[in-house]
């Protein structure tokens, strides 16, 4: 089974702080990159789809980078609201077996006011 | 309004007692996926189809089983349901698959075994 881990597992910061995260992912035959938004008692939401080395997301203050190569992607979230709280998912398909998403386990951000 | 509709989204049973989740979705997607939510374990495909009579195998499709007679719909079966396959399951469908949009989830179904 292929391995994606996430780090940190979880992360504390004040309002108005940056932070970002880590997905790490196997380098070799990569066929596409998800990040998911999940908030306590609700479903994931898809933030961003990337399948090019070097492809750079934005959607408002959160921004996604793709490393293909080494196999990694950040995602940032530029002054952080109490509203982004959630847990961060990304997911990995491999280009052998397309149909197939496989998840970190995510890492769980909590913003204090 | 676009949605992935589970049902039921809170299910007890015993042991042995076949039962079905059903998962619809109206957005016409191709990709349909069934996932299980544990504790420190993320979450794992179960199933997954990448159109009409098309399944094959995730992760953990030990004790479960799908079909996809139509489009829209992807059930997901436990013929003889177990103490451990007590999760919270999600069904979620994509209409370009990976390389898409991102997948849409339905609300999940909390099922526990007893």
């Amino acid at each position: 089974i292929l391995n994606v881990e996430q780090s940190p597992q979880s992360l504390h910061v004040q309002e108005g702080d940056s932070t970002n995260f880590t997905c790490s992912f196997p380098s070799s035959n990569f066929y596409a990159l998800h990040w998911y938004r999940w908030e306590t008692a609700k479903s994931p939401e898809a933030l961003f789809v990337m399948t090019l080395n070097g492809d750079e997301k934005k959607k408002g203050r959160i921004s996604a980078t793709l490393n293909t190569k080494e196999g990694y992607s950040y995602l940032y979230i530029k002054g952080s609201q109490p509203e982004d709280s959630a847990t961060y998912l990304c997911a990995f398909t491999g280009s052998g077996n397309t149909g197939k998403l496989i998840f970190g386990q995510g890492t769980t951000l909590q913003v204090k006011p | 309004e676009a949605q992935v509709t589970q049902n039921p989204r809170y299910l007890i049973t015993v042991t042995g007692k076949k039962l079905t989740v059903t998962c619809s979705q109206n957005m016409n997607h191709e990709y349909m996926s069934w996932y299980r939510q544990d504790p420190g374990l993320g979450l794992r495909q179960i199933y997954y189809s990448m159109n009409v009579e098309v399944t094959d195998k995730g992760d953990v499709p030990e004790g479960y089983k799908v079909s996809r007679k139509e489009k829209r719909n992807f059930p997901l079966i436990l013929e003889s349901p177990s103490p451990n396959q007590t999760s919270l399951y999600f069904c979620a469908s994509s209409f370009y698959g990976a390389q898409g949009d991102g997948y849409t989830f339905g609300s999940g179904t909390r099922l526990t075994v007893v």
